[in-house]
């Protein structure tokens, strides 16, 4: 059975810092997605990453992937308020998401 | 265009009742997905579908549970004789195609008493 999982689960940080996300998963696949969702909110795609390698930013956020290791991570430089939410990754093996991360983002 | 649109957005249920929830994919889109949501938890994929076909329903219950996207109209998550467990927020998605990034609707919250 596909594993997908994501640590840590909850996450709070200090606005300004640094920190990164993990995501690992247990089956062969070439793409990885990363959605967000606010609380009480849908999910909205944040990154596709389409192969080996392939490396995606956007503002604050920069998403990365690693087929053979099975591994994406997503890093989040100088955090703000704004990017408190919930962070998803789903792997393409039947769309497939991990339990989340829950990221509080303190002034 | 319009986004992935889910209805009701609300629904209440008796225990033993039955519940529809209905989805209309994004404009050219044939693949559907559902999940669903616990409060504070991740996603749970139930079923895989792409039009008058179930593709995967490997995280759908063995009981109560179905779905089906016909040809024409939206696709419909029904579930039988509702129990107080079955009580989550309701996720449905679209896609182009295979593996393609998902869209989602603003769920279902379905509460059963």
């Amino acid at each position: 059975e596909l594993k997908v999982e994501q640590n840590p689960l909850f996450l709070s940080m200090q606005e300004g810092k640094n920190y990164t996300i993990y995501c690992n998963y247990s089956t062969t696949s070439d793409r990885l997605y990363w959605y967000r969702q606010d609380p009480g909110k849908s999910l909205e795609s944040l990154f596709v990453l389409l192969s080996n390698g392939a490396v995606k930013q956007e503002g604050r956020l920069m998403a990365s992937l690693d087929t053979k290791a099975r591994l994406s991570t997503l890093h989040i430089t100088a955090a703000v308020h704004d990017l408190s939410a919930t962070y998803f990754c789903a792997v393409d093996a039947g769309m497939r998401f991990g339990a989340g991360t829950r990221l509080t983002v303190k002034p | 265009n319009a986004g992935v649109m889910q209805n009701p957005r609300h629904l209440v249920r008796r225990r033993g009742q039955e519940a529809r929830l209905r989805c209309s994919p994004m404009k050219g889109h044939s693949h559907v997905y559902w999940y669903r949501q616990l409060p504070e938890e991740g996603l749970k994929f139930m079923v895989y579908l792409q039009k008058e076909n179930i593709i995967d329903e490997s995280g759908m219950p063995k009981e109560r549970f179905s779905a089906e996207f016909p040809k024409e109209g939206p696709s419909i998550l029904r579930i039988q004789q509702v129990v107080r467990g079955d009580s989550a927020a309701y996720f449905c998605a679209s896609s182009r195609g295979d593996a393609e990034k998902l869209f989602f609707g603003s769920g279902t919250q379905l509460s059963v008493l």
